[in-house]
């Protein structure tokens, strides 16, 4: 089992580009979970989703946007990047409690 | 609103002693807490988890103490060895229902163990 998947690991935006975060699961897990990592910071929930075809704001949902495509799969699109989503974006999933995490996304906004 | 925060930003053990990690949280509705390890590079792995029914849960060589009373929480590492560094997490969740499992985090602890 792969665990948790994250495309692509590093990218660089200008500032008014968009893109797409991917992230797919292979655990058969009802939960997703988009969150951020600043540095010396803790993680903060993004955007999740509790099972299939439902997404809820997390803390930090604003310049963000999520599709749960389909049970494994669930994207983080950023429309408009700012320098301020300069950051480590991680993905997870979950059956209850217990969330096991991706490696990450390396994303910086100039 | 509520947050989970750690008391000690960074930890500095020899290789062979116990380490103890320590987080205050401020919820009083939370009801689950897990520790994470995240090294350099990775994302956060899980370590171990407690239940708000308990006070107490032991794995491999790590522990987890809850007292509810104060608000905290601690992760005792027995041994510690070089490959326990790594900056550790405290997580709580409050949320009941489908939305069980968000977890708020708290800002880490760096955990260095000299050889």
């Amino acid at each position: 089992n792969a665990g948790v998947t994250q495309t692509p690991k590093f990218q660089v935006l200008k500032t008014g580009q968009s893109m797409t975060l991917q992230c797919a699961q292979d655990m058969n897990h009802n939960s997703m979970y988009w969150y951020r990592q600043d540095p010396g910071m803790g993680l903060r929930l993004i955007y999740y989703s509790a099972s299939e075809g439902t997404t809820d704001k997390g803390e930090v949902p604003n310049g963000y946007n999520v599709s749960r495509l389909n049970k494994r799969e669930f994207s983080l699109r950023l429309e408009s990047a700012a320098p301020s989503q300069t950051s480590v974006y991680f993905c997870a999933s979950s059956e209850i409690y217990e969330q096991y995490f991706g490696p990450g996304t390396r994303l910086t906004v100039t | 609103g509520e947050s989970v925060g750690l008391h000690l930003p960074t930890l500095s053990v020899q290789e062979g002693d116990n380490s103890i990690i320590n987080c205050a949280y401020s919820n009083s509705a939370s009801d689950y807490f897990i520790w994470y390890k995240q090294e350099s590079g990775k994302g956060p792995q899980f370590i171990i988890d407690i239940r708000s029914n308990m006070d107490k849960r032991q794995g491999q060589r790590v522990t987890v103490l809850l007292n509810k009373t104060v608000k905290h929480l601690s992760l005792q590492i027995a041994a510690t060895q070089p490959g326990d560094s790594a900056v550790y997490f405290c997580a709580e969740s409050s949320a009941g229902g489908t939305s069980y499992g968000k977890l708020t985090f708290g800002q880490g602890t760096i955990l260095t163990v000299h050889p």
